[in-house]
């Protein structure tokens, strides 16, 4: 069935450190593809998203390319910061024409540290 | 404006009691999902509702499971006789319509825990 696979946390980082986590998919079809993050104590937000191939979805710093040769969407940003402390989903959604439910990666936990 | 509200925010309850989770979508929001984060299982999809209706149920992990949606606007999230492995955050998220173009906009959750 379609899943989302992401690297294992926890990832621990210094401030202003390049960062990368790799996320990869399987799916039937053209799924959009989305990033989510959780802060601590908080709800799950959008981060960005995708929706074919090629594109590239950007928030906040963070970049992500949809590459369906790859069937990949890693998550990147320059420079972290401490704010960004926060667990990162991988996420798809897209194979039904009426309803879209998502379909998480496990999350990947980042610590930032100054 | 208000977003997605979930209460209670925590629920302890014993083995073997039913609880009541609630859900207000944003306003206008015609689709909602419910989802379950826990330990070693992630997030999982438990059911989508388009209006009153639901036409997906499969992610419901047993027959303690049900839910319901009322007016178009709040859902209750039910399971009858509770087990340990019930315990879990329960998400909802509401969206303007189903469909992967619209956003799906998550409350804070419900953090359940079975005693």
């Amino acid at each position: 069935g379609d899943s989302v696979t992401q690297m294992e946390g926890p990832v621990t980082l210094s401030e202003e450190a390049f960062l990368t986590i790799n996320c990869t998919y399987t799916a039937t079809g053209y799924p959009s593809l989305f990033w989510y993050v959780q802060y601590p104590g908080e709800g799950l937000q959008l981060l960005l998203k995708a929706t074919k191939a090629d594109d590239k979805g950007s928030n906040k710093g963070f970049e992500a390319t949809y590459r369906k040769e790859t069937t990949s969407f890693h998550l990147e940003k320059g420079s972290v910061q401490v704010s960004d402390s926060a667990v990162y989903f991988c996420a798809l959604s897209g194979m039904k024409t009426s309803y879209d439910k998502v379909i998480f990666g496990p999350g990947t936990s980042l610590s930032v540290i100054p | 404006g208000a977003g997605v509200s979930q209460s209670p925010s925590n629920k302890v309850t014993e083995k073997g009691k039913d609880v009541e989770l609630r859900c207000d979508p944003i306003s206008g929001h015609t689709a909602l999902y419910w989802y379950r984060q826990s330990l070693g299982q992630g997030l999982e999809f438990l059911i989508y509702f388009q209006g009153n209706s639901a036409p997906d149920k499969s992610g419901l992990p047993s027959d303690r499971f049900s839910a319901e949606r009322t007016g178009g606007s709040v859902s209750t999230l039910t399971i009858q006789r509770t087990q340990q492995e019930d315990s879990a955050v329960y998400l909802c998220a509401s969206s303007l319509k189903g469909g992967n173009t619209y956003e799906q906009y998550f409350g804070p959750g419900t953090r359940l825990t079975v005693t």
